[in-house]
């Protein structure tokens, strides 16, 4: 069973906080990463997306990859109320980066208090 | 990334009928995907849907209760079929990106009472 795992939270930061939010995947072959945004009621948003061991860096979203530990994160910077809403790690379980069906986690839940 | 468009947006339907989702790309695409998002749970995938071939279903959907539909590249139906409260969902179609990334529609709030 290839697996996907968040802690689901909440998770509550001040605003202008770091959130850092984790992934763990089971998959070994996995080779592409995506972190999602979803507000309630709306559909899951692109945010970022990783293929190499490292970090990517847009705006104010850092994704981190660890391949080995088989491990992926988001740390969100400054963060606003706006970015209050559910983080969905998704995971390329069918190899290769042009190619293939996700496996989501079970999303991460964040608010960010003023 | 390609617009996706889904019909109906929402709709309250009795148990034991049908329900035709639509999905339209702005762009030919080669694979589209249906998930299912029961309330308060994550996506989970039903099928790929390829353009010219059978879908492929996941582990626990068949093809009698979710037929689903690619007559051309921009666009796929799903349907949901002797419907219990249970399928009460939102259902998304989604498609694949140039690096494996997926986009995906508004979404079809579907209540079955």
């Amino acid at each position: 069973q290839k697996e996907v795992e968040q802690n689901s939270g909440p998770l509550s930061v001040p605003e202008g906080a770091i959130a850092s939010l984790n992934c763990t995947y089971s998959d070994r072959v996995s080779q592409s990463f995506f972190w999602y945004r979803q507000y309630s009621g709306k559909s899951p948003e692109l945010i970022m997306s990783i293929y190499s061991n490292g970090d990517k860096e847009d705006g104010r979203f850092t994704a981190q990859l660890n391949k080995a530990s088989q491990y992926v994160s988001l740390l969100i910077r400054d963060s606003q109320p706006s970015d209050s809403a559910t983080y969905l790690c998704a995971v390329n379980t069918a190899g290769g980066t042009s190619y293939g069906k996700l496996t989501f986690g079970q999303g991460t839940i964040l608010t960010v208090h003023p | 990334s390609a617009v996706i468009s889904q019909k109906p947006s929402r709709d309250i339907c009795q148990r034991g009928t049908s329900l035709t989702i639509q999905c339209q790309v702005d762009s030919q695409v080669t694979m589209m995907f249906w998930y299912r998002q029961q309330p308060g749970q994550s996506l989970t995938l039903i099928a790929t849907a390829n353009q010219g071939s059978e879908a492929t279903y996941e582990s626990g959907f068949v093809i009698d209760k979710f037929p689903i539909s690619r007559p051309n590249l921009t666009f796929s139906t799903l349907t949901v079929s002797n419907m219990s409260p249970e399928d009460s969902s939102i259902y998304l179609c989604s498609v694949v990106g140039g690096v494996g990334e997926q986009y995906f529609g508004p979404g079809t709030r579907l209540t079955v009472t």
